[in-house]
């Protein structure tokens, strides 16, 4: 009965490879992003969708590609995978605008 | 200069102590979150404050506007509240809003 689900959990990979992250959320919020924390755990948002239509693209490389089937999904695709991208990346859904989130635990992601 | 401030950038406290960790941000914002991260773990959401004060257990969140100051008091501190503490304001750009973090601070809480 997790909230926000993310899978894998844990992901290691080399250079160049083409990998997917999944989200899930049950909790029926309109709006679901991804966010990057680097290893300085510096958390920056990377996207954000409402109702399935992308809202916020925070200026992300084109090799990472979201995509939302449905509101209750949010999956994030990444190709050519590059050793910067090592980092965690977290989930996370909200009702809308002013209200709180929740998290997802989070993908730690290590290209090799 | 980052738009959200947090100070100190770590913490070490005693059981029991009083602790605050403090938060100012630069731009105009329609929300603060205080979010809790514990070492390997997830993103716990703590509060989402506009204005005022709130309370949850051993928790309060106070936020001055005018100040655009924010602290997060922890009463009688234990060492399970040792964790990164991150202070993140919502913009106020309507629909299209994002959360902008602050590094956070890491408080360790010694038995």
């Amino acid at each position: 009965d997790t909230a926000v689900s993310q899978t894998p959990k844990y992901l290691v990979t080399q250079m160049g490879n083409d990998k997917s992250i999944k989200c899930e959320q049950n909790l029926g919020h309109d709006t679901m992003y991804w966010y990057k924390q680097d290893s300085k755990k510096f958390l920056k948002i990377m996207f954000s969708y409402n109702n399935k239509e992308l809202i916020i693209n925070e200026t992300v490389p084109n090799r990472f590609s979201p995509k939302s089937p449905d509101k209750a999904h949010l999956n994030l695709h990444i190709n050519s995978l590059e050793l910067g991208d090592s980092a965690v990346y977290f989930c996370a859904s909200s009702p809308g605008l002013n209200y709180g989130y929740t998290f997802g635990s989070g993908t730690r992601l290590t290209v090799v | 200069k980052n738009e959200v401030e947090q100070s100190p950038q770590n913490l070490t406290a005693q059981e029991g102590e009083f602790i605050t960790i403090n938060c100012s941000y630069s731009v105009g914002i329609s929300a603060l979150h205080w979010l809790q991260q514990h070492p390997g773990g997830g993103i716990v959401s703590l509060f989402m404050l506009s204005s005022g004060k709130k309370k949850h257990g051993r928790l309060i969140a106070t936020i001055n506007i005018q100040e655009k100051h924010s602290s997060l008091h922890i009463t009688a501190s234990h060492p399970r509240d040792s964790a990164v503490y991150i202070c993140a304001v919502s913009g106020s750009g309507g629909a299209n809003s994002k959360l902008t973090f602050g590094k956070g601070i890491t408080l360790s809480v010694r038995p």
